[in-house]
């Protein structure tokens, strides 16, 4: 059983392109969010989502948006991808402020 | 966001030998955890801490969130091969859902 699973696990694509990455949680957790992994493994906060409400959102461009269609989906699409953008991205949940369990990633490279 | 501070960076250590790494703060953290990552994979949970002074063991591995809620370390006992990965401390403040990360502990063990 995977609680928190992200698809695709790897995608490449061509800069000025708009992708969206999914993410689905069976955990029952009612906060989901999204993480940004760069190439020295430090990993960064970009969204949060609470019954459907963003309630964390660092200093993220805006050409990325997180979508939320229900408890268990938080979406991430992004639009006019950049080189810089190439990364790791994680979902995570939780229950209120327990700690977060993390999907198997999504390799972004853009070129 | 407030910074981890987490060493050492990497450790190349013998199978059988024991581990210790920690992560500090200058601000108080309500919640530490220690995930591991392996490569080409999500952060998995090891040990969650909710309370100062809390010293906790799963299996070889134990943490404590130290008494001035600045501080945890995380040992690991009679290194194995499969102990070998990236080990990330994590602390969350104020009761929020804002977790920050440490830079993270790279564990090489040689058989």
């Amino acid at each position: 059983d995977t609680a928190v699973s992200q698809t695709p696990k790897y995608l490449v694509t061509q800069m000025g392109n708009d992708k969206s990455i999914k993410c689905e949680q069976n955990l029952g957790h009612d906060t989901m969010y999204w993480y940004k992994q760069d190439s020295k493994k430090f990993l960064k906060i970009m969204f949060s989502y609470n019954n459907k409400e963003l309630i964390i959102n660092e200093t993220v461009p805006n050409r990325f948006s997180p979508k939320s269609p229900d408890k268990a989906h938080l979406n991430l699409h992004i639009n006019s991808l950049e080189l810089g953008d190439s990364a790791v991205y994680f979902c995570a949940s939780s229950q209120e402020t327990w700690a977060q369990y993390f999907g198997p990633g999504t390799r972004l490279l853009v070129l | 966001g407030q910074q981890l501070n987490q060493s050492p960076q990497s450790m190349f250590i013998q199978e059988g030998e024991d581990v210790s790494m920690n992560c500090t703060s200058s601000s108080i953290f309500n919640t530490w955890l220690w995930y591991k990552q392996d490569p080409g994979e999500g952060p998995v949970l090891l040990i969650a801490l909710y309370k100062a002074g809390e010293l906790t063991s799963n299996g070889r591995l134990t943490a404590q969130f130290g008494i001035t809620r600045k501080d945890s370390f995380l040992n690991i006992s009679a290194s194995i091969p499969s102990d070998v990965g990236i080990y990330f401390c994590a602390g969350q403040q104020d009761n929020n859902n804002d977790m920050r990360f440490g830079a993270g502990t790279r564990l090489t063990v040689k058989p």
